[in-house]
């Protein structure tokens, strides 16, 4: 069966400090990945996507970044992180196909203090 | 761009009885229609898939509904349990690009023992 691993599970940071958080999926080849962020009360916002090694799509113009270094492997990170990128970082994976579901980790909660 | 709304931020119901939670969207019908459950802290869980040309989908207690004309879809939970309380969001993936999903911001749904 497959499974997301998304870690750490939560994590305060100062302002201007970088930021990575990884996600890993095991038990499938050639995922659609996606990294999204939910604020307090408020639906998901997608971020990033990615169909395959090395490619990535923006959903949001900001200043995070998306990199998928292995198949299975994506990754968010920050060179400098603003307060308003506090929220519930939620990475997920989908089998190729519009029908596909989604299916989700459990999530990173970021405080930016 | 395309509007999701949920009826409710949030729906209390007593045990046993019925609950019906509606996604209302405006603009294109999507191709599928996803409903997912999330608890508090926890990534979303995909329950249930419907097409634009089904009307109906089941499965155990849980009943999903699509009606294109009303740009609308019903999400029923059957003799309700405390155990079914938590938020739930619909999400809409159309046929172009990536199986990207809009999510709604999802109602909260409280089981009252």
């Amino acid at each position: 069966s497959q499974t997301i691993h998304q870690w750490p599970a939560t994590l305060v940071q100062p302002v201007g400090s970088p930021l990575s958080l990884e996600c890993t999926v095991e038990g499938t080849s050639n995922p659609n990945l996606y990294w999204y962020r939910q604020a307090a009360g408020r639906g998901l916002q997608l971020l990033f996507y990615s169909v395959g090694i090395g490619q990535i799509s923006s959903e949001v113009p900001q200043n995070l970044s998306a990199s998928r270094p292995q198949d299975r492997q994506f990754i968010l990170s920050s060179k400098k992180l603003l307060l308003s990128d506090s929220g519930f970082y939620l990475c997920a994976w989908s089998r190729q196909g519009a029908s596909q579901p989604q299916h989700f980790g459990d999530g990173t909660r970021l405080s930016i203090l | 761009s395309q509007k999701i709304e949920q009826n409710s931020e949030a729906l209390n119901i007593q045990e046993g009885k019925t609950a019906t939670l509606t996604c209302n969207y405006t603009n294109y019908s999507p191709a599928y229609l996803q409903w997912y459950r999330q608890d508090p802290g926890r990534g979303p869980v995909f329950l249930l898939l419907i097409r634009e040309n089904e009307k109906e989908k089941r499965k155990e207690r849980l009943k999903v509904t699509f009606d294109t004309t009303l740009k609308q879809s019903l999400f029923h939970i059957t003799a309700s349990q405390p155990a079914d309380s938590a938020t739930y969001l619909c999400a809409l993936a159309y046929q172009t690009g990536a199986n990207n999903l809009f999510f709604g911001t999802g109602t909260r749904l409280t089981v009252i023992p």
